[in-house]
């Protein structure tokens, strides 16, 4: 297993277009998670999955934002209408089962958005 | 909402210096996890403290979780150009949710 995959790595959009990312997990990873990072900060929590079910969504996220794990799988982020505050590192990790369990977080690269 | 600070934001260590960065919560944690990020990379996971006031070692870096588990702390000794990158904690708050709230981060420089 190489990891978690995200695609793409970069992606510069124009202000109002709509994104979409998608994240490969750790296969044998139930649980899946979206965070946004800006410079300089920590990683902001914005959803997560167990299998295909959406269990927490921020209530800090927009409803530009939506997320799916439509298998259990992979997952996709799309931002909606995008606008210039929302460029950031989108990081996408997965765990087995929850932190209850020991196991940390495996982070994937991230995908870096720019909206000009 | 669950807020997570570090302190410090920065520090510049020589090499062989020891380092701590604190970690607080504004609400009482069911455990903390530490990651370190190294520049231009992602979060790689260290360790999870689950215990009130329990203390793990992983060779020069030490870990507390507080008697209240509110707060917590890393301790690199005699650091290295190695140890270099920014460290967060990260919490779970205690009684709902499997979210991890990350702290603000202690960006670590050591100098040779």
């Amino acid at each position: 297993d190489t990891g978690v995959s995200q695609n793409p790595r970069h992606k510069i959009t124009k202000r109002g277009q709509n994104v979409t990312f998608r994240c490969d997990p750790i296969s044998e990873h139930n649980r899946l998670y979206w965070y946004r990072q800006t410079l300089g900060q920590g990683p902001e929590f914005l959803t997560y999955f167990q299998n295909e079910a959406q269990l927490e969504k921020s209530r800090l996220l927009s409803d530009r934002f939506s997320a799916e794990r439509p298998k259990g799988s992979f997952s996709t982020l799309e931002i909606q209408r995008t606008e210039q505050g929302d460029s950031a590192m989108y990081l996408c990790a997965s765990s087995l089962a929850g932190p209850q369990t020991g196991y940390g977080y495996t982070f994937g690269s991230g995908t870096r958005l720019t909206v000009v | 909402g669950q807020q997570v600070m570090q302190i410090p934001q920065y520090q510049h260590v020589q090499e062989g210096e020891d380092f701590t960065t604190y970690c607080n919560s504004s609400t009482t944690l069911s455990n903390i996890q530490w990651y370190k990020q190294r520049p231009g990379g992602h979060p790689v996971f260290l360790i999870q403290l689950v215990k009130s006031g329990e203390v793990k070692k992983q060779k020069r870096l030490t870990f507390q979780f507080g008697e209240a588990k509110k707060n917590s702390s890393l301790h690199i000794t005699a650091t290295q150009t190695t140890d270099v990158g920014t460290y967060f904690c990260a919490g779970r708050a205690a009684g709902g949710g499997n979210k991890l709230t990350f702290g603000t981060g202690t960006q670590l420089k050591v100098e040779l």
